[in-house]
């Protein structure tokens, strides 16, 4: 069984501070993806990658994809009110299907 | 308009109830998913329709019956519920199996009393 492991699992900061979070395994993923969920909603993609060392960059929000495809991290900058939100990661496994950390629940206090 | 919809948003009933939920996708998306969410917001998937065509079918009791009458609609059918089975149900669906993107409808959470 492949296992996502997301930490930490609670994050509380105020509004203009900085965070990491990650996602580590021991299995190699073809692709992973970052959802950010709301309160009554379903998860949202943020974005997908694909290759080892791989970064990505969506406005304030900053992904990467470990060499070996067993870990990502997810940066966020000046973190806002906005930003809160429970934080998934997901890899794709060889049989096609997505497996989920349990998620970051990020709380940014203004 | 709504990509992924799933109705009801809200389910409550008795122990031992039939219930279904129902989910229809606009994206013209090939592939269809259910995944339940538990009380720890932990997410997993529990069946995986392609084409109509069931491709996974994860350990879940066998009370847990979909249904995809066409590659649009993935219905979610549930005989004798359980308490245990009070949960999130999340449909999905990706544009194809090597896509596997997927764009998620609102979630029904099903109470069981």
């Amino acid at each position: 069984t492949q296992l996502l492991e997301q930490s930490p699992q609670f994050l509380s900061i105020q509004e203009g501070e900085n965070l990491t979070v990650y996602c580590n395994s021991s299995s190699v993923f073809s692709s992973l993806q970052w959802y950010r969920q709301e309160p009554g909603e379903g998860p949202v993609l943020l974005v997908t990658v694909v290759t080892g060392g791989e970064v990505k960059k969506l406005k304030r929000l900053t992904f990467q994809f470990g060499d070996a495809r067993k870990d990502s991290s997810l940066h966020i900058t000046a973190a806002q009110p906005g930003d809160t939100g429970l934080y998934l990661c997901a890899g794709v496994s060889g049989s096609e299907k997505l497996v989920f950390g349990k998620g970051t629940k990020l709380t940014v206090n203004p | 308009d709504t990509a992924v919809s799933q109705t009801p948003k809200y389910l409550v009933t008795q122990m031992g109830n039939d219930k279904s939920i129902k989910c229809e996708q606009n994206l013209g998306h090939d592939t269809m998913y259910w995944y339940k969410q538990d009380s720890k917001k932990f997410l997993k998937i529990m069946f995986s329709y392609n084409n109509k065509e069931l491709i996974i079918n994860e350990t879940v009791p066998n009370r847990f019956s979909p249904k995809s009458p066409d590659k649009a609609h993935l219905n979610l059918h549930i005989n004798s519920l359980e308490l245990g089975d009070s949960a999130v149900y999340f449909c999905a669906s990706s544009p194809g199996t090597a896509n596997t993107e997927a764009f998620f409808g609102q979630g029904t959470r099903l109470t069981v009393v």
